[in-house]
């Protein structure tokens, strides 16, 4: 069974950091595109970034751009985010999901909330 | 990167049809057979209902359809069932290795 679980999340101060990270299961991590997709409260959903199967093509949305890093380890079947300067907008919950040109299989979530 | 166009609400009876649609550019869905659709409950995780514009995956009922012209996608869910009750979401490959959602649909059952 295909399994992503999401951990990290919490609140944090505008300008702060935070990692995130996606424990994968269940198939072949290493074969597949990952994507980290959030939603703000009461927000639709927004495609943030996605990594190629061995990490060396990684892409992100405008406003995350310089900020936040999408990272993998394919040994730990384990994705990451790593968000830096925070700011408040960057509120939401955020989801690991599985490929790039649709998202077949996605985390729990786990919720990011940057406030002071 | 902007947000694909979808009507904020649709509504329909149980046994009716709803079509839901999905405008985007020439440089997303116009421009690819790349468009999926994720049907999310609230506080759960999406889930995808149509993928490559037409494809369902296993597990989803036939009454979920998918299909494109130009540069509108649309979802259509036929015989409507108190469940199907939900936000709805379009995607579609916008080049680039990069993606973009739809604003949302929610979906009432009457």
């Amino acid at each position: 069974e295909v399994q992503l679980v999401e951990s990290g999340g919490g609140l944090v101060q505008p300008g702060g950091s935070l990692r995130l990270s996606c424990a994968a299961s269940g198939f072949t991590f290493s074969n597949y595109w990952m994507s980290w997709v959030r939603q703000a409260p009461g927000k639709g959903l927004e495609w943030v970034a996605n990594i190629k199967q061995d990490g060396s093509d990684k892409y992100y949305v405008d406003s995350v751009k310089g900020r936040f890093t999408i990272s993998r380890d394919n040994a730990e079947n384990s994705l990451y985010l790593q968000m830096n300067s925070l700011r408040a907008e960057d509120t939401a919950v955020y989801y690991c999901a599985r490929d790039l040109r649709y998202n077949d299989y996605w985390g729990q979530g786990t919720l990011v909330t940057v406030s002071s | 990167q902007s947000a694909l166009t979808q009507p904020r609400s649709v509504s329909g009876s149980p046994g009716q049809s709803v079509t839901i649609s999905c405008t985007g550019t020439s440089s997303d869905v116009g421009g690819y057979n790349y468009v999926s659709w994720y049907q999310q409950h609230p506080g759960k995780a999406p889930k995808l209902m149509i993928y490559d514009v037409s494809k369902r995956p296993s597990g989803v009922p036939d009454r979920f359809s998918g299909s494109k012209s130009g540069n509108t996608a649309s979802l259509t869910i036929s015989g409507l069932q108190a469940e199907d009750e939900a936000d709805y979401y379009c995607y579609s490959y916008a080049g680039s290795y990069t993606l973009v959602f739809g604003g949302g649909t929610k979906l009432t059952v009457l």
